[in-house]
């Protein structure tokens, strides 16, 4: 069994505030770490692809780093908004099974006016 | 540009009926893989299909079945429906194993047996 786990489970933080949460994953035949943003009602969209240990991905507001080694990826959103409310998936890839991503439960980003 | 369609949204049927969900790829995308996310999971991997054969498949019974047809839409057939394959099903379409793009995803199809 391949475990990714995420955390918090869920986050309510006031607009304004940053956050970050944590995606860990197996260290060893580590292939590329995925990072969606899924909205209620809406479909999963693709963030961040990361590959490399040590990679840092920025996309506006929100950003990510991988560390390969140790087997985790933080993803930080500075000045939260309103519209950041949404569900955060980390998927893993493995070496031996390309194509097949496996998720950890998300993390539920509230962002309160 | 159309990103991943799913149809149906929404579907309830009985237990040990069966049902077939549909899938079409974002335009210039030749894989599809399908995920069932079940109430407070992450989406778990079913199989990926890719020229018209599965070349993956996760932990799932026999009773999940798919297809790839030629314009690389996809369908995914589950018989003898049991109350546990309730769950939110998701598509996903890449250009070959979309690791390093990125998957693009559908909205999913919410199926509720009962």
């Amino acid at each position: 069994i391949l475990n990714v786990e995420q955390s918090p489970q869920s986050l309510h933080v006031q607009e304004g505030d940053s956050t970050n949460f944590t995606c860990s994953f197996p260290s060893s035949n580590f292939y590329a770490l995925h990072w969606y943003r899924w909205e209620t009602a809406k479909s999963p969209e693709a963030l961040f692809v990361m590959t490399l240990n040590g990679d840092e991905k920025k996309k506006g507001r929100i950003s990510a780093t991988l560390n390969t080694k140790e087997g985790y990826s933080y993803l930080y959103i500075k000045g939260s908004q309103p519209e950041d409310s949404a569900t955060y998936l980390c998927a893993f890839i493995r070496g031996s099974t390309l194509g097949r991503l496996y998720f950890g439960r998300g993390t539920q980003l509230t962002v309160w006016p | 540009d159309a990103g991943v369609t799913q149809s149906p949204t929404h579907l309830i049927k009985t237990r040990g009926q069966q049902v077939t969900l549909r899938c079409s790829p974002k335009s210039g995308h030749d894989t599809v893989s399908w995920y069932q996310q079940a109430l407070g999971q992450g989406p778990q991997f079913i199989f990926q299909y890719y020229e018209e054969e599965e070349r993956q498949r996760g932990n799932f019974p026999d009773r999940f079945s798919g297809h790839q047809f030629p314009n690389y839409s996809s369908e995914l057939n589950v018989n003898a429906l049991l109350l546990g394959d309730s769950a939110l099903y998701l598509c996903a379409s890449s250009f070959k194993s979309g690791t390093g793009a990125g998957y693009t995803f559908g909205s999913g199809t919410r199926l509720t047996v009962v």
